[in-house]
């Protein structure tokens, strides 16, 4: 069956420092793959989309890459800051090229610590 | 602004009552979703709705029921064949096309008195 896991339930980061976090898919074929952002008691705000074949996407301080052999993508936020503190999402097309509907991972608590 | 609208913020429900959660967008969008979102677990959808007068199943549809008669607006019931209702519900709009970003509302927070 299809599978998304985020590596970490749980990130704590020194601020201005880089916060990196993964994704990895598996029984997949995705077309692309979504990062959101979520604050506690809020519904999520997109941040990123990245297609199967861009190695790499950015927005300010936000890179983010996938790598379809590995099955993984990474979401990397440069010069963290406390008010990057939450819970980052990633989200795949979950039934395949062409749905509607995504499948999101449990999501990796991001604390920057000042 | 645009944006989704969930009501209310805080929902309790009594054993076997049916209750109905809010979601209107003024995003202008054709998609609606309906998410469950449950501690330490990803978000899962229970219904989703395309267009106007149509909506399908999402993977945990069982105990729930929607209708989209209007654009702008897609109520989730949870019915009281639900027997784990506790959750924080989640409504999303998106534009049409596979590869669109959701918006989502902020969310009703269900309890069971």
């Amino acid at each position: 069956s299809q599978k998304i896991e985020q590596n970490s339930e749980a990130l704590n980061i020194q601020e201005g420092k880089t916060a990196t976090l993964t994704c990895n898919y598996t029984n997949y074929s995705p077309a692309y793959l979504q990062w959101y952002r979520q604050d506690p008691g809020r519904g999520p705000v997109f941040l990123l989309l990245i297609r199967e074949n861009e190695k790499e996407k950015r927005k300010e301080r936000l890179k983010v890459t996938f790598d379809t052999t590995l099955k993984q993508s990474l979401f990397h936020i440069t010069a963290s800051q406390p008010a990057d503190s939450a819970t980052y999402l990633c989200a795949l097309d979950g039934q395949g090229a062409g749905s509607y509907q995504l499948t999101f991972g449990k999501g990796t608590k991001l604390s920057v610590i000042p | 602004d645009g944006g989704i609208t969930q009501s209310p913020k805080y929902l309790f429900r009594k054993e076997g009552q049916n209750v109905t959660l809010s979601c209107e967008q003024n995003l202008n969008h054709d998609a609606m979703y309906w998410y469950r979102q449950d501690p330490g677990q990803g978000l899962r959808l229970i219904y989703y709705s395309q267009i106007v007068n149509d909506f399908q199943k999402g993977d945990i549809a069982e105990g729930y029921s929607v209708s989209r008669e209007k654009k702008e607006s897609f109520p989730l019931t949870v019915t009281s064949a639900q027997k784990n209702p506790t959750a924080f519900y989640l409504c999303a709009s998106s534009t049409q096309g596979s590869n669109q970003p959701q918006h989502f509302g902020d969310g009703t927070r269900l309890s069971i008195l």
